[in-house]
Protein backbone atom coordinates (compact mmCIF):
# COMPACT_ATOMS: atom_id res chain seq x y z
CA UNK A 1 0.00 0.00 0.00
CA UNK A 2 1.26 3.54 -0.75
CA UNK A 3 1.57 5.91 2.14
CA UNK A 4 3.85 7.75 4.56
CA UNK A 5 5.23 5.86 7.33
CA UNK A 6 7.01 7.71 10.38
CA UNK A 7 9.22 6.38 13.06
CA UNK A 8 9.37 5.88 15.80
CA UNK A 9 6.09 6.73 17.61
CA UNK A 10 7.32 7.99 20.49
CA UNK A 11 10.94 9.50 21.25
CA UNK A 12 12.04 10.00 24.35
CA UNK A 13 15.28 12.40 24.65
CA UNK A 14 17.84 14.05 27.39
CA UNK A 15 18.26 17.76 27.01
CA UNK A 16 20.98 18.26 24.90
CA UNK A 17 21.15 15.46 22.90
CA UNK A 18 19.91 15.57 19.17
CA UNK A 19 17.66 12.74 17.72
CA UNK A 20 16.45 12.49 14.69
CA UNK A 21 12.61 11.63 12.96
CA UNK A 22 12.33 9.34 10.06
CA UNK A 23 9.69 10.11 7.18
CA UNK A 24 9.38 7.89 4.15
CA UNK A 25 7.02 7.96 1.40
CA UNK A 26 6.36 5.30 -1.64
CA UNK A 27 3.59 8.04 -3.35
CA UNK A 28 6.19 9.35 -5.74
CA UNK A 29 5.62 12.49 -4.60
CA UNK A 30 8.36 15.02 -5.41
CA UNK A 31 7.42 17.62 -2.44
CA UNK A 32 7.58 16.56 1.76
CA UNK A 33 7.07 18.94 4.49
CA UNK A 34 7.57 19.01 8.34
CA UNK A 35 4.92 20.31 10.52
CA UNK A 36 4.86 20.80 14.41
CA UNK A 37 1.71 20.68 16.73
CA UNK A 38 1.45 21.47 19.98
CA UNK A 39 -1.86 21.75 22.06
CA UNK A 40 -4.49 24.21 21.13
CA UNK A 41 -1.35 25.75 18.11
CA UNK A 42 -2.73 23.77 15.26
CA UNK A 43 0.20 22.77 12.96
CA UNK A 44 3.23 24.92 12.39
CA UNK A 45 5.57 24.42 9.29
CA UNK A 46 9.10 23.69 10.04
CA UNK A 47 10.63 22.27 6.84
CA UNK A 48 9.58 21.71 3.36
CA UNK A 49 11.38 20.53 0.20
CA UNK A 50 10.36 20.47 -3.23
CA UNK A 51 12.66 18.41 -4.94
CA UNK A 52 16.15 16.21 -4.12
CA UNK A 53 18.37 18.14 -2.19
CA UNK A 54 16.72 21.42 -1.93
CA UNK A 55 14.97 22.46 0.99
CA UNK A 56 13.41 25.91 2.42
CA UNK A 57 12.43 27.07 5.65
CA UNK A 58 9.18 27.27 7.17
CA UNK A 59 7.62 29.31 9.67
CA UNK A 60 9.78 27.51 12.82
CA UNK A 61 12.78 26.89 11.38
CA UNK A 62 14.92 27.23 14.52
CA UNK A 63 16.83 24.43 15.87
CA UNK A 64 15.56 22.27 13.43
CA UNK A 65 17.54 21.01 10.11
CA UNK A 66 16.84 18.83 7.31
CA UNK A 67 18.15 16.72 4.39
CA UNK A 68 16.51 15.47 1.09
CA UNK A 69 19.09 13.10 -0.67
CA UNK A 70 16.61 10.69 -1.69
CA UNK A 71 13.08 11.24 -3.22
CA UNK A 72 11.91 8.63 -0.65
CA UNK A 73 13.10 10.50 2.21
CA UNK A 74 12.94 13.32 4.62
CA UNK A 75 14.61 12.99 7.99
CA UNK A 76 13.95 16.05 10.24
CA UNK A 77 16.93 16.67 13.15
CA UNK A 78 15.52 18.12 16.58
CA UNK A 79 18.47 19.97 17.84
CA UNK A 80 20.10 20.72 21.15
CA UNK A 81 19.21 24.50 19.98
CA UNK A 82 15.58 23.84 20.00
CA UNK A 83 14.37 25.44 23.00
CA UNK A 84 11.04 23.45 24.00
CA UNK A 85 11.21 20.73 21.29
CA UNK A 86 8.13 18.72 23.33
CA UNK A 87 5.34 17.86 20.90
CA UNK A 88 4.01 16.01 18.01
CA UNK A 89 6.02 15.74 14.86
CA UNK A 90 3.92 15.33 11.41
CA UNK A 91 5.90 14.42 8.15
CA UNK A 92 3.49 14.93 5.02
CA UNK A 93 4.26 14.95 1.03
CA UNK A 94 2.23 15.59 -2.17
CA UNK A 95 2.79 16.41 -5.29
CA UNK A 96 4.83 19.23 -6.33
CA UNK A 97 2.27 20.67 -9.07
CA UNK A 98 -0.84 20.69 -10.10
CA UNK A 99 -3.07 18.79 -7.28
CA UNK A 100 -0.69 19.44 -4.56
CA UNK A 101 -2.67 17.64 -1.77
CA UNK A 102 -0.65 16.77 1.08
CA UNK A 103 -1.17 13.70 2.64
CA UNK A 104 0.27 13.02 6.57
CA UNK A 105 2.09 10.13 8.24
CA UNK A 106 1.15 9.48 11.84
CA UNK A 107 3.34 11.41 13.60
CA UNK A 108 6.08 10.98 15.94
CA UNK A 109 5.69 12.45 19.49
CA UNK A 110 8.84 13.59 21.06
CA UNK A 111 9.29 14.29 24.89
CA UNK A 112 12.15 16.27 26.28
CA UNK A 113 12.89 14.56 29.68
CA UNK B 1 0.86 36.66 4.81
CA UNK B 2 -1.79 34.33 4.66
CA UNK B 3 -4.17 33.38 8.27
CA UNK B 4 -6.76 30.89 8.86
CA UNK B 5 -9.20 31.38 11.66
CA UNK B 6 -11.34 29.19 13.18
CA UNK B 7 -13.27 30.44 16.11
CA UNK B 8 -14.57 27.85 17.61
CA UNK B 9 -12.54 25.74 19.69
CA UNK B 10 -14.59 23.45 21.16
CA UNK B 11 -17.89 22.09 19.75
CA UNK B 12 -20.93 19.75 21.19
CA UNK B 13 -23.60 18.41 19.10
CA UNK B 14 -26.22 15.91 19.93
CA UNK B 15 -25.36 12.13 17.89
CA UNK B 16 -28.28 12.97 14.65
CA UNK B 17 -27.75 16.41 14.42
CA UNK B 18 -26.57 18.80 11.95
CA UNK B 19 -23.00 20.07 12.36
CA UNK B 20 -21.35 23.27 10.86
CA UNK B 21 -17.99 23.74 11.80
CA UNK B 22 -16.84 27.51 10.66
CA UNK B 23 -13.21 28.49 8.92
CA UNK B 24 -12.22 32.10 7.42
CA UNK B 25 -9.18 32.64 5.68
CA UNK B 26 -7.16 36.06 4.85
CA UNK B 27 -5.47 35.73 1.71
CA UNK B 28 -5.49 37.98 -1.38
CA UNK B 29 -5.93 35.77 -4.35
CA UNK B 30 -8.41 32.64 -4.40
CA UNK B 31 -6.69 29.82 -1.84
CA UNK B 32 -6.52 26.32 -2.09
CA UNK B 33 -8.83 25.65 0.85
CA UNK B 34 -8.83 21.98 2.94
CA UNK B 35 -10.53 20.49 5.74
CA UNK B 36 -8.53 17.56 7.70
CA UNK B 37 -9.96 15.35 10.49
CA UNK B 38 -7.48 14.25 13.41
CA UNK B 39 -8.18 11.45 15.93
CA UNK B 40 -6.26 11.65 19.31
CA UNK B 41 -2.66 10.86 18.53
CA UNK B 42 -2.88 10.48 14.88
CA UNK B 43 -2.15 11.73 11.77
CA UNK B 44 -4.55 14.45 9.74
CA UNK B 45 -7.27 12.52 6.85
CA UNK B 46 -8.01 14.70 4.42
CA UNK B 47 -11.83 15.51 4.24
CA UNK B 48 -11.96 17.76 1.27
CA UNK B 49 -10.75 20.41 -0.89
CA UNK B 50 -11.36 22.89 -2.76
CA UNK B 51 -9.04 23.88 -5.89
CA UNK B 52 -11.88 26.01 -8.19
CA UNK B 53 -15.07 25.44 -10.31
CA UNK B 54 -18.21 24.29 -8.02
CA UNK B 55 -18.00 26.35 -4.85
CA UNK B 56 -20.15 23.93 -2.85
CA UNK B 57 -17.56 20.41 -2.07
CA UNK B 58 -17.96 17.07 -1.09
CA UNK B 59 -15.50 14.88 0.79
CA UNK B 60 -15.60 11.89 2.99
CA UNK B 61 -17.89 10.45 5.05
CA UNK B 62 -20.90 12.79 4.56
CA UNK B 63 -18.93 16.28 4.88
CA UNK B 64 -19.75 19.06 2.48
CA UNK B 65 -17.87 22.32 2.99
CA UNK B 66 -18.61 25.67 0.68
CA UNK B 67 -16.76 28.20 -0.53
CA UNK B 68 -17.49 31.77 -0.35
CA UNK B 69 -15.59 34.65 -1.87
CA UNK B 70 -17.50 37.54 -0.18
CA UNK B 71 -17.22 35.88 3.18
CA UNK B 72 -13.89 34.61 2.94
CA UNK B 73 -15.21 31.48 4.43
CA UNK B 74 -14.85 27.62 4.05
CA UNK B 75 -17.40 26.09 6.10
CA UNK B 76 -17.39 22.25 7.12
CA UNK B 77 -21.11 20.19 7.09
CA UNK B 78 -22.96 17.61 7.93
CA UNK B 79 -26.28 16.94 7.82
CA UNK B 80 -26.28 14.04 10.54
CA UNK B 81 -23.13 13.40 12.88
CA UNK B 82 -22.37 9.95 13.88
CA UNK B 83 -20.61 9.18 17.13
CA UNK B 84 -17.47 8.28 15.51
CA UNK B 85 -17.25 11.76 13.93
CA UNK B 86 -15.58 13.05 17.84
CA UNK B 87 -12.16 14.59 16.61
CA UNK B 88 -10.13 17.44 15.71
CA UNK B 89 -10.63 19.32 12.60
CA UNK B 90 -8.53 21.75 10.90
CA UNK B 91 -9.23 23.90 8.15
CA UNK B 92 -6.03 24.61 6.46
CA UNK B 93 -5.04 27.36 2.79
CA UNK B 94 -2.42 26.66 0.17
CA UNK B 95 -1.30 29.79 -1.53
CA UNK B 96 -2.01 28.29 -4.85
CA UNK B 97 1.58 29.53 -5.71
CA UNK B 98 3.60 26.54 -5.43
CA UNK B 99 4.37 23.20 -2.72
CA UNK B 100 5.14 25.08 -0.40
CA UNK B 101 2.98 24.06 2.97
CA UNK B 102 0.01 24.48 4.59
CA UNK B 103 -1.31 27.16 7.10
CA UNK B 104 -3.22 25.96 9.51
CA UNK B 105 -6.31 27.52 11.89
CA UNK B 106 -5.88 25.81 15.23
CA UNK B 107 -8.17 23.11 14.94
CA UNK B 108 -12.17 22.82 16.25
CA UNK B 109 -12.52 19.98 18.84
CA UNK B 110 -15.57 18.56 18.04
CA UNK B 111 -17.55 16.89 20.99
CA UNK B 112 -20.69 14.04 20.11
CA UNK B 113 -23.28 13.59 22.79
CA UNK B 114 -25.51 10.72 23.07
Amino acid sequence: DGGITQSPKYLFRKEGQNVTLSCEQNLNHDAMYWYRQDPGQGLRLIYYSQIVNDFQKGDIAEGYSVSREKKESFPLTVTSAQKNPTAFYLCASSRASGSRTQYFGPGTRLTVL
Amino acid sequence: AQSVTQPDIHITVSEGASLELRCNYSYGATPYLFWYVQSPGQGLQLLLKYFSGDTLVQGIKGFEAEFKRSQSSFNLRKPSVHWSDAAEYFCAVESGGGADGLTFGKGTHLIIQP
